[in-house]
């Protein structure tokens, strides 16, 4: 069974450009989940899609962080534009839904410079 | 804002010897999973165990949980030199099933 792909690896831009950072969760899977994660800390939910709808995104800064998952399957999650402190590893997940576990991908690594 | 507690932050063994990582939360939670993250990579899934299960098992690995207590335990046994990564703790506070992420702990095995 395939996991969940994300693309591009590794990402190096000068503050105030965009990024763009896409996800394919594993089939079937309506759920799924962007994280950001600083180096040395946990992962930090920004956003949660169920099906192509928005569950939670209370932790995402709206200004400059926007997240799309049109058709329920593959989502993407662009920054616009960059500060040096979005410098992170940024995370797709997904589940097939509540009380399952939660599969992560290789991660998007994001440098601002 | 950060749910788990990992205990220790850092933890550094003798190859052969068996790692004990513990895992505080605050509120009720459905289940609690336990992740891997070996350095530059994504985060890899060990073990689910609910709310109302008190012991799972998976290899060398054995998780606990006691929700009188809000924390979890996970123990490696036998550890290899390839267990050195970092393990997170993740509660899942039931709902729309949001995952909420501790610091982690970093284990280091030496050979």
């Amino acid at each position: 069974e395939a996991g969940v792909a994300q693309s591009p690896r590794y990402k190096i831009i000068e503050k105030r450009q965009s990024v763009a950072f896409w996800c394919n969760p594993i089939s079937g899977h309506a759920t799924l989940y962007w994280y950001q994660q600083i180096l040395g800390q946990g992962p930090k939910l920004l956003i949660q899609f169920q099906n192509n709808g928005v569950v939670d995104d209370s932790q995402l800064p709206k200004d400059r962080f926007s997240a799309e998952r049109l058709k329920g399957v593959d989502s993407t999650l662009k920054i616009q534009p960059a500060k040096l402190e979005d410098s992170a590893v940024y995370l797709c997940a997904s589940s097939l839904g509540a009380g399952n576990t939660i599969y992560f991908g290789e991660g998007s690594w994001l440098t601002v410079v | 804002s950060q749910q788990g507690e990992e205990d220790p932050q850092a933890l550094s063994i003798q190859e052969g010897e068996n790692a004990t990582m513990n895992c505080s939360y605050k509120t009720s939670i459905n289940n609690l999973q336990w992740y891997r993250q070996n350095s530059g990579r994504g985060l890899v899934h060990l073990i689910l165990i609910r709310s109302n299960e008190r012991e799972k098992h998976s290899g060398r690995l054995r998780v606990t949980l006691d929700t009188s207590k809000k924390s979890s335990s996970l123990l490696i046994t036998a550890s290899r030199a390839a267990d050195t990564a970092s393990y997170f703790c993740a509660t899942d506070g039931g709902g729309a099933q949001k995952l909420v992420f501790g610091q982690g702990t970093r284990l280091t095995i030496n050979p």
